[in-house]
């Protein structure tokens, strides 16, 4: 069955580290997207990419990175300049044309400070 | 700017009663897609129903309907005969027409009395 994949489903990271959060999709969606969710804050825009070799800033893109080298991957890097990572990340892919097609959402990742 | 509101929290109703979710919304974009997305406490978003600002007719999935009114900015969720199973947080969002980005309310927390 087609979808996205977010792993690992928990991580856990040291103060100072980087982390990279993995979102895999195999819906051949041409868009992919972050987002972070904190509690009573709904989710916020942290990149997306629309097509492969190009992504764009969301929101709050300052102290993530991405990297979009096939249309199947877009990961995620929570570096060390990120002050407040703890949050649940979400990957999600669309077809940007389609009409009443919303997102495909993975099932997220909890990323915890230690 | 583009912005989302949903004013209720926390919204309880008792099982098999209808009850409303309220969202407004803010654009100057003539074309744009209005979605309600359910998240269970496991984290996955679901998506529930679709209104295109376009369509005269509010849109029916269901047990769901989107109560849309465009004059006043409004896209209220009706859910009829809840379910224990209703019992989630509920999240409105607006896609953007030139970008496809998604922008989210904070979300209405909704539980389901027996």
């Amino acid at each position: 069955d087609g979808g996205i994949t977010q792993s690992p489903k928990y991580l856990f990271r040291k103060e100072g580290q980087n982390v990279t959060l993995s979102c895999e999709q195999n819906l051949n969606h041409d868009a992919m997207y972050w987002y972070r969710q904190d509690p009573g804050q709904g989710l916020r825009l942290i990149y997306y990419s629309q097509i492969v070799n190009d992504f764009q800033k969301g929101d709050i893109a300052e102290g993530y990175s991405v990297s979009r080298e096939k249309k199947e991957s877009f990961p995620l890097t929570v570096t060390s300049a990120q002050k407040n990572p703890t949050a649940f990340y979400l990957c999600a892919s669309s077809i940007p044309e389609q009409g009443d097609y919303g997102y495909t959402f993975g099932s997220g990742t909890r990323l915890t400070v230690v | 700017a583009q912005k989302i509101t949903q004013t209720q929290p926390g919204m309880f109703v008792q099982e098999k009663e209808a009850v409303t979710l309220d969202c407004t919304y803010d654009t100057s974009d003539q074309s744009y897609g209005l979605f309600w997305y359910k998240q269970p406490s496991s984290g996955e978003m679901i998506f529930l129903i679709y209104q295109g600002s376009y369509d005269e007719q509010n849109a029916t999935e269901g047990r769901y309907s989107l109560n849309f009114q465009k004059a006043r900015k409004s896209a209220n969720l009706v859910i009829s005969a809840s379910q224990l199973g209703d019992s989630a947080m509920y999240f409105c969002a607006m896609r953007e027409a030139r970008t496809y980005k998604y922008i989210f309310g904070t979300g209405t927390r909704l539980k389901v009395l027996a």
